[in-house]
This record gives C-alpha cells, structure tokens and sequence, in this order.
C-alpha cells in the first residue's frame, strides 16, 4: 500500500501564533512531498515542493518565511504556519510521491483543518 | 502550459440516474489523468487514472477514457449512489509529476 497521514487532522489556534502540521508516508519512502491549499469550494492549489534534505521550492506568491517547509527525512515532511492570521485558515493537504518503477504516484494525506481565531 | 477544465456543479441526481462529468485537458506531453473524489471534511482518494491515450480507468462503477483526440477525460457512472455524494476532481500530472488540479464539481445524490 501507499498511505500518508497528516497531523493534526484539525486544529484551531489564536492569531499571531504558530502552527505546525506533520505529513508522513507511512509505508514507503518519499524524496518528494507537495503541499496544497484548498479554499472553501475551491480546488488546490500547489503552495509548495518539498525535497528532502534541500530547500523548498514555492509556487509564485507564497510566502516562504510565512509558510515554513521541513523535508528533514525520506518519511517526514512539516509545514509550519507562522504568526498565523485567520486569513490562513484553510485546509492544508499534503502529497507524497512514490516512485514504482518507471512511474511516479502521488499519494495524498487526509487533510489538516486550519482555524485561526 | 497545463490545465484542468472541468464542468461547473453543483449537480444533483436522482438515486440510480446516469453521471457524467466533463473535463477537458491542455498540456504539453503526455499527461496522466485522474479522477480524485473527495468526501466532506476529508482529504482526496484516487477514484481512477489513465496513463496513456485510449486507456479506460475504472473503479467502484466508475469511468473514464482517456480521449487524446478530443483532450478530455469525462468520468461516468451508469447508476449513482446517495453515497456518491462527494466532489469530484479531475486533474492531470505532468513529466515533472507536478498535478493541475479542475476546480471541482460537487455531486448530491437525493434518494
């Protein structure tokens, strides 16, 4: 199989503080890892490519240092809110590439709610 | 560049009635498609795929042919379910396994 988790699967925290979600493939090892918002009733949008032991790359508009990317392991990617606003309250989902063969899949997380109050 | 165009929702059925939704594709290359469904609260779940022109992805009585010739992916379903009820994304990957996702089409099955 190929699963990724996410956690927290919600969470809610006050304005100016800083949040943290975990994104890990569960059973296979992923050099790449993408992270997407999704806007209510709206489709995702990439925010970010997360390669393991190097820098993120960020799509046009996104705000690194706002939006804070760890690819420290081949299972384990963080995203981490900062001096959050409730303007960045979302859904945040993560993906995770696995490599079978010539073939390249991504696999999805279930999703982390953001609310900032 | 690479896009997703898919049809606008929301649609709302009858229980056992025929599904169709619409999406057409532009890229460069030749992409994979994908259906992904997703359920209220939860993230997305690969419905199908297709990796390559005239392929036919299916699962759970759904469908979906991969038509280089008109670019589209429509998914379809003969008899839809109340638990058919999701969002239904269409979206493609690229060389760079980089997805563009549709917008969306919400789906309400009514008993």
């Amino acid at each position: 199989g190929a699963v990724v988790s996410q956690h927290p699967s919600r969470v809610i925290c006050k304005s100016g503080t800083s949040v943290k979600i975990e994104c890990r493939s569960l059973d296979f090892q992923a050099t790449t890892m993408f992270w997407y918002r999704q806007f209510p009733k709206k489709s995702l949008m990439l925010m970010a490519t997360s390669n393991e032991g190097s820098k993120a790359t960020y799509e046009q508009g996104v705000e690194k240092d706002k939006f804070l990317i760890n690819h420290a392991s081949l299972t384990l990617s963080t995203l981490t809110v900062t001096s959050a606003h409730p303007e960045d309250s979302s859904f945040y989902i993560c993906s995770a590439r696995k490599t079978s063969g010539t073939y390249n899949e991504q696999f999805f997380g279930p999703g982390t709610r953001l609310t900032v109050l | 560049g690479n896009s997703v165009t898919q049809m606008e929702g929301p649609v709302t059925l009858s229980e056992e009635a025929f599904l169709t939704i619409n999406c057409t594709y532009t890229a460069t290359g030749y992409p994979s498609l994908f259906w992904y469904v997703q359920y209220p609260g939860e993230g997305l779940q690969l419905l199908l795929k297709a990796t390559k022109a005239d392929d036919k992805g299916s699962n759970k009585g759904f469908e979906a042919t991969y038509r280089k010739e008109t670019t589209s992916f429509h998914l379809e379903k003969g008899s839809v379910q109340v638990s058919d009820s999701a969002v239904y994304f269409c979206a493609l990957s690229d060389l760079g396994n980089q997805f563009y996702f549709g917008t969306g089409t919400s789906l309400t099955v009514i008993p």
